[in-house]
């Protein structure tokens, strides 16, 4: 089985510039989240979609940040205009509807930001 | 707010040892704790999954246990081998209508052949 696919794995580019990560979930899961890990504060949750739906953005830094999810099978986070602190690893997770199921993780984008 | 803390923050053994990495939660009204692994330029790996309820949980060498009274819990790696070098990660959900994971900081396992 496929499992959480994520695109680009590493980017590279100049504050200012447009970001877009990408994000394919594992077919038939219902829940799809988006983290930010750094060595500072660690892995945060930054929004989930529950059916194409965002539930929880609260996570969101900055209206720079934006996520969508068009269809069951493609997500995307974007930051516009980026900043050097954006500098982080990027994961896409999902999961099938219930709580205690688990979630199953990308092997995440690796940005940098110059 | 829910807090999550992982003690040590890193740690190295000799193949064979058993060992205890802890992980600890502010509030107790957890509806979940999970342990993950994650290896160098990988996304995490579940390992366990503890419902409120249970007090513990076994795959293979490894077992983790609940005690959501005291905000704990406990993962025992038996026999470690250098293969299960990672970093060991804590996550709860918090009880609720959410999905979100609040995760620890982690515990860098180093197991020396």
């Amino acid at each position: 089985d496929a499992g959480v696919i994520q695109s680009p794995r590493h980017e590279v580019t100049e504050m200012g510039q447009e970001v877009t990560l990408r994000c394919k979930p594992i077919s038939g899961h219902d829940y799809l989240f988006w983290y930010r890990q750094t060595m500072m504060r660690g892995l945060e949750l930054l929004i989930y979609f529950n059916n194409n739906v965002p539930i929880d953005d609260s996570g969101m830094p900055e209206d720079r940040f934006s996520a969508k999810m068009p269809n069951a099978s493609f997500s995307t986070l974007k930051i516009q205009p980026s900043e050097p602190r954006d500098s982080a690893v990027y994961f896409c997770a999902s999961s099938v509807g219930h709580r205690n199921q688990p979630q199953h993780f990308g092997d995440g984008t690796r940005l940098s930001i110059l | 707010k829910q807090e999550v803390t992982q003690i040590p923050a890193a740690l190295s053994v000799p193949e064979g040892e058993n060992l205890v990495l802890n992980c600890s939660f502010t509030d107790s009204a957890i509806y979940n704790l999970q342990w993950f692994r994650q290896d160098p330029g990988k996304g995490l790996t579940s390992l366990l999954l503890i419902q409120s309820s249970q007090r513990e949980q076994t795959s293979g060498r490894l077992n983790a246990s609940l005690d959501k009274s005291s905000g704990r819990s406990t993962l025992y790696i038996a026999a470690s081998q250098p293969g299960d070098s990672a970093t060991y990660l804590c996550a709860v959900i918090d009880g609720g209508a959410t999905n979100k994971l609040i995760f620890g900081t982690g515990t860098l396992l180093a197991v020396q052949p």
